[in-house]
């Protein structure tokens, strides 16, 4: 049971790329988010799904933009990528169906933009 | 908007001294109060999920309480490898929102 994977791992981007960020759950999850973290900052919501189909804005949607693939896949666009999105990106998923709706996290994305 | 606190930004003691970190939450409608733990590197990790004021739940050396506005995560006789930053998020009944404090960083001095 993989839990909630997220590729690439790392990323070195020039200002002005795009790129997609993966993320893929198999743990039947009904909802899917989108986090980064800066130092001191703590973890900020980018974008969130709450099922197949549908998706929200969480507290930083700026810059970015995701698409719920299918319910187990939610991926993250940088269309033009700036130094100010250089961060940790982390992927999470909850809320199985009956179950309790704490967030299991990959293991991250640590993206560089130069 | 949904909102968590969470103090001190860091702590340092020996091992051995027990302590509480605290999160303050306002929410509107709570649906559960997470605590994580995350090690430099990786990605936060579960540890507990209250749901309604009163309830307390534990784990080896840590145990998480819940009051209506805020939660504490105590830690009993710690030891270097409880050193750590501890995370505490919210999710309120509104929608599917899980927001997050900026944590706590915990350093045990053996």
């Amino acid at each position: 049971n993989a839990g909630v994977t997220q590729t690439p791992k790392f990323q070195v981007l020039k200002t002005g790329q795009s790129m997609t960020l993966q993320c893929a759950q198999d743990m039947n999850h009904n909802s899917m988010y989108w986090y980064r973290q800066d130092p001191g900052m703590g973890l900020r919501l980018i974008y969130y799904s709450a099922s197949e189909g549908t998706t929200d804005k969480g507290e930083v949607p700026n810059g970015y933009n995701v698409s719920r693939l299918n319910k187990r896949e939610f991926s993250l666009r940088l269309e033009s990528a700036a130094p100010s999105q250089t961060s940790v990106y982390f992927c999470a998923s909850s809320d199985p169906p009956g179950g309790s709706a704490e967030a299991f996290f990959g293991q991250g994305t640590r993206l560089t933009v130069v | 908007e949904d909102q968590v606190t969470q103090s001190p930004e860091a702590l340092r003691l020996q091992e051995g001294e027990s302590s509480s970190l605290n999160c303050s939450y306002t929410v509107s409608g709570l649906r559960g109060l997470f605590w994580y733990r995350q090690d430099p590197g990786k990605g936060p990790e579960f540890l507990f999920t209250l749901y309604s004021a009163g309830e307390e739940k534990e784990k080896e050396r840590l145990k998480a309480t819940l009051t209506k506005k805020e939660s504490f995560l105590h830690i009993t006789a710690p030891k270097p490898e409880d050193s750590a930053t501890y995370l505490c998020a919210v999710q309120g009944k509104r929608d599917d929102k899980i927001i997050f404090g900026k944590g706590t960083r915990l350093h045990i001095l053996p």
